[in-house]
């Protein structure tokens, strides 16, 4: 499984937008990029998946480059209630759903 | 639709005790999953479930035991409970155990080993 690596914390204000990066050097030609969010004391939520170029939808985007060996997590807009820890997941697909959650990034908004 | 569900929610146990944490889901997902989180930590992997009637050890399987009892429930055993078990255990499931299948979390259950 490929190691990722993101910045321990973040802070942002609301209405910013936020960009976090990770860092998976020796991602897999199968392997696909995820994202999970976790509010405290609640279980993790799937935020976005892609495996290359950019994926969009109601929450998030998420920027791939053509070498995949990063990826970006980009928030618009954030608000308090996006404070919360974000793990960026990197899995092949058929490995019977075996994710290795990170730290992860803790991200603070701030009014 | 309650999702993934988790009984208890807290714990306490004196060290040597025994308890069985339960976890069931209501969305016909064939894979299911218990993952501890410890403080500041990521969640790891202790057992899955990819399918009714098999079970694989994860990250962390020592000191636990499963039962995938059915397609709905799939339980976490500690025979005897130690102080380093002391954590915050999710429950999970997803529909075929694919990485591109979103897993889905339950509420977690905290506890403590004395």
């Amino acid at each position: 499984l490929a190691k990722t690596t993101q910045p321990i914390s973040m802070d942002s204000y609301e209405g910013q937008e936020v960009n976090i990066t990770c860092s998976h050097n020796n991602i897999a030609t199968n392997d696909y990029i995820t994202w999970y969010q976790q509010f405290p004391s609640q279980g993790p939520r799937f935020i976005i998946q892609g495996y290359k170029t950019k994926v969009t939808n109601e929450v998030a985007s998420l920027f791939i480059p053509a070498d995949r060996k990063s990826s970006t997590l980009s928030l618009p807009r954030v608000s308090l209630s996006d404070t919360a820890v974000y793990y960026c997941l990197v899995g092949l697909y058929n490995q019977g759903g075996k994710l290795i959650f990170g730290q992860g990034t803790e991200l603070s908004v701030k009014p | 639709n309650a999702g993934v569900t988790q009984t208890p929610k807290f714990q306490v146990l004196k060290t040597g005790q025994s308890m069985t944490l339960q976890c069931a889901q209501d969305m016909n997902h064939n894979s299911m999953y218990w993952y501890r989180q410890d403080p500041g930590m990521g969640l790891r992997l202790i057992y899955y479930s990819a399918s009714e009637g098999t079970t694989d050890k994860g990250e962390v399987p020592n000191g636990y035991n499963v039962s995938r009892l059915n397609k709905r429930e799939f339980s976490l055993r500690l025979e005897s409970a130690a102080p380093s078990q002391t954590s915050v255990y999710f429950c999970a499931s997803s529909e075929f155990g694919r990485v591109t299948d979103t897993q889905y979390f339950g509420p977690g259950t905290r506890l403590t080993v004395l």
